[in-house]
């Protein structure tokens, strides 16, 4: 079983869209997790940390739940930017970060 | 945002030469920086964490003898691929980890794409 696991997609949404991602964890003794987002041939970009009481930053919002191990984001009013891969990432200490394979998410005009 | 660079963007060389790929923290020191691997339609993988005046630890499968690590500064971590063979054609990038309030956040390099022919 994968550590970090993720519906790689495609997901195909039409612009305007609400669309969310959940993603799963084995390690429940993992301390830190974020949302990173990659674009074709580039380097992740960290989008968010995800905090136990849930957080919000403009149309994305990322909830974490420990009991069942699972991190979720959710996009709202999604735009043609948007379009991208979203990578999980857990870390199950202070340093080392996991990642997920990522769910491709493509906004159609 | 922290920004961390990598040079070269990309490389092509050829089987059994080597290639060194250098990262560096611009606006920040980093004690521990990490490099990484994908492969086409993969997660990223971690190969091994740099530290700062200290050896590099390897993860479970990452041949140390094949991907030297040298952390000579707080600000510049280098990955040489020795005798590069075409399966270790990929996308190699390194994070910067800076400690700043709540948690800590790895920042990431723009990438090297190696190509070994």
């Amino acid at each position: 079983r994968k550590e970090v696991e993720q519906d790689p997609g495609p997901f195909n949404v039409p612009e305007g869209a609400t669309v969310a991602f959940n993603c799963t964890y084995s390690n429940s003794a993992s301390q830190s997790f974020f949302w990173y987002r990659q674009d074709c041939r580039k380097e992740p970009k960290l989008l968010m940390s995800v905090y136990s009481s849930g957080n919000e930053d403009g149309r994305f919002t990322a909830q974490l739940n420990r009991a069942s191990q699972y991190i979720s984001l959710l996009i709202r009013d999604s735009k043609l930017s948007d379009s991208a891969t979203y990578l999980c990432v857990v870390g199950p200490g202070a340093q080392k970060l996991v990642f997920g394979q990522g769910t491709r998410l493509t906004i159609n005009p | 945002g922290a920004v961390v660079s990598q040079h070269p963007s990309w490389v092509i060389c050829k089987s059994g030469t080597s290639v060194k790929i250098e990262c560096r923290s611009l606006d920040f020191q980093a004690t521990t920086m990490f490099w990484y691997r994908q492969f086409p339609k993969q997660s990223l993988m971690l190969m091994a964490t740099s530290n700062e005046g200290s050896k590099a630890t390897y993860e479970q499968g990452v041949e140390k003898d094949k991907f030297l690590i040298n952390h000579a500064s707080l600000t510049l971590s280098t990955l040489t691929v020795t005798s590069a063979h075409p399966e270790d054609s990929s996308f190699y990038i390194c994070s910067a980890r800076r400690a700043s309030g709540r948690s800590d956040t790895q920042y990431f390099g723009p990438g090297t794409r190696l190509t070994v022919l």
